[in-house]
């Protein structure tokens, strides 16, 4: 089976820095996505994790650790438009599978 | 490029009825993914369709069906339904065989069951 956990909500402030964790336990593991939801609409993809390590895109960086089972998305210079939730998901065996946490609900204020 | 379109966007069935849920897949995309999300809930895997074939299934009974066609849309089918099936689902597709991981959704389609 598999099973995420990540903080159901954050808060933090326009122009700041807010890292969104996960951890995971499952039965087989081949990557580590994260995905914004606006309320109302879909998911969208935002990164990958394949491999050990930092993948950078823009504002977003996410990290992986396969050996602490353990992941996180950080955001960096916050903006109101952000504010929305955050699922992390693993990447199942299999083209493309993949299992989604909770999601972590951010609130971006002015 | 065409993006994942599915249709209806809402609908309201009562209890015990059959719903059919249908999904085109972004253009070049052989991989198509169905997710149920409850409200407040991330989206949970239901199967998925690969080149027309069930490519693995989540923990979802047997009156959950679904069909990939030839160009590789597809349809979600809930027989029975009960109330617990309200939900928004999605579907996304992406291309088989690996890749940057990246699933491209649609906005879904909101069933509500009375």
């Amino acid at each position: 089976g598999q099973s995420l956990e990540q903080p159901s909500e954050v808060t933090a402030v326009e122009g700041a820095i807010v890292q969104i964790n996960c951890t995971y336990q499952t039965s087989g593991f081949y990557g580590l996505s994260w995905y914004q939801q606006h309320d109302g609409g879909a998911p969208t993809f935002l990164s990958y994790n394949g491999l050990d390590g930092l993948e950078e895109t823009g504002r977003f960086s996410s990290f992986l650790s396969r050996s602490d089972s353990y992941g996180y998305l950080l955001l960096q210079e916050l903006q109101m438009k952000d504010s929305a939730s955050y699922f992390c998901a693993v990447r199942g065996e299999g083209f493309n599978k993949f299992y989604f946490g909770s999601g972590t609900k951010l609130n971006v204020k002015p | 490029e065409t993006g994942v379109t599915q249709s209806p966007t809402h609908l309201i069935k009562t209890r015990g009825q059959q719903v059919t849920l249908r999904c085109s897949s972004q253009s070049g995309h052989n991989t198509v993914s169905w997710y149920q999300q409850a409200l407040g809930q991330g989206p949970q895997f239901i199967f998925q369709y690969y080149r027309e074939e069930e490519n693995g299934r989540g923990n979802f009974p047997p009156r959950f069906s679904g069909l990939q066609f030839p160009n590789y849309s597809s349809e979600l089918n809930v027989n029975a339904l009960e109330l617990d099936d309200s939900a928004l689902y999605l579907c996304a597709s992406s291309l088989g065989g690996g890749g940057t991981g990246e699933l491209f959704f649609g906005e879904g389609s909101r069933l509500t069951v009375l």
